[in-house]
């Protein structure tokens, strides 16, 4: 069965750290993975996209990709209040579909 | 770019009755869009993929009697809840994938709340 793990947190930072994500997927073939923001009571939120090893970044944010681990992380630098929401992995695995698997999810609190 | 509507936002009804839920990309064709459902504390879970002019594809244990899927042009799906009781009571939230767009990237809908009494 196709799995995508995230630690559910909650992930405590204080304010102007570095909040670091993980997550973990378990089909070899994956082939593209996100990252979604997700306010209570909200829609997910787009943030990051990432398809190649190594590292993506975008303004506070930077995804990590390690294929060969079967590892995805977001690191959020500068981190603030705002930033505190549940941060969704999602991986496709299965290009045919255009499918996403998402994870359960870690919540991140950014203490001011 | 890559908005997506739904509507309503929220709707509270009778046990039995059913619910019709609109998603519709503004400012791009979707050729394929998706529904997804989300109970309190707990991850989205797709329900079903749609493409423009075709049969929707359910995911295993979804009732497709029960969650009727149309998706009858590139900018609108809509999905109905047929005889809708208590434990339908969720987050409903649609997405959109556009041809334009590499990799898969779903633009999420703003999700309708359904509450059935």
């Amino acid at each position: 069965q196709k799995e995508v793990e995230q630690n559910s947190g909650p992930l405590s930072v204080p304010e102007g750290a570095i909040a670091s994500l993980n997550c973990t997927y378990s089909d070899r073939v994956s082939q593209s993975f996100f990252w979604y923001r997700q306010y209570s009571g909200k829609s997910p939120e787009l943030i990051m996209s990432i398809y190649s090893n190594g590292d993506k970044e975008d303004g506070r944010f930077t995804a990590q990709l390690n294929k060969a681990s079967q590892y995805v992380s977001l690191l959020i630098r500068d981190s603030q209040p705002s930033d505190s929401a549940t941060y969704l992995c999602a991986v496709n695995s299965d290009t045919g579909r255009r499918a996403l698997t998402f994870g359960s999810g870690t919540r991140l609190q950014v203490q001011p | 770019g890559a908005v997506v509507s739904q509507h309503p936002s929220w709707v509270i009804c009778k046990s039995g009755t059913s619910v019709k839920i609109e998603c519709r990309s503004l400012d791009f064709q979707a050729t394929t869009m998706f529904w997804y459902r989300q109970f309190p504390k707990q991850s989205l879970m797709l329900m079903a993929t749609s493409n423009e002019g075709s049969k929707a594809t359910y995911e295993q244990g979804v009732e497709k009697d029960k969650f009727l899927i149309n998706h009858a042009s590139l900018t609108l799906s809509t999905l109905t809840v047929t005889s809708a009781h208590p434990e339908d009571s969720s987050f409903y939230i649609c997405s959109a994938i556009t041809s334009g767009r590499a990799y898969n990237e779903q633009f999420f809908g703003p999700g309708t709340r359904l509450t059935v009494l």
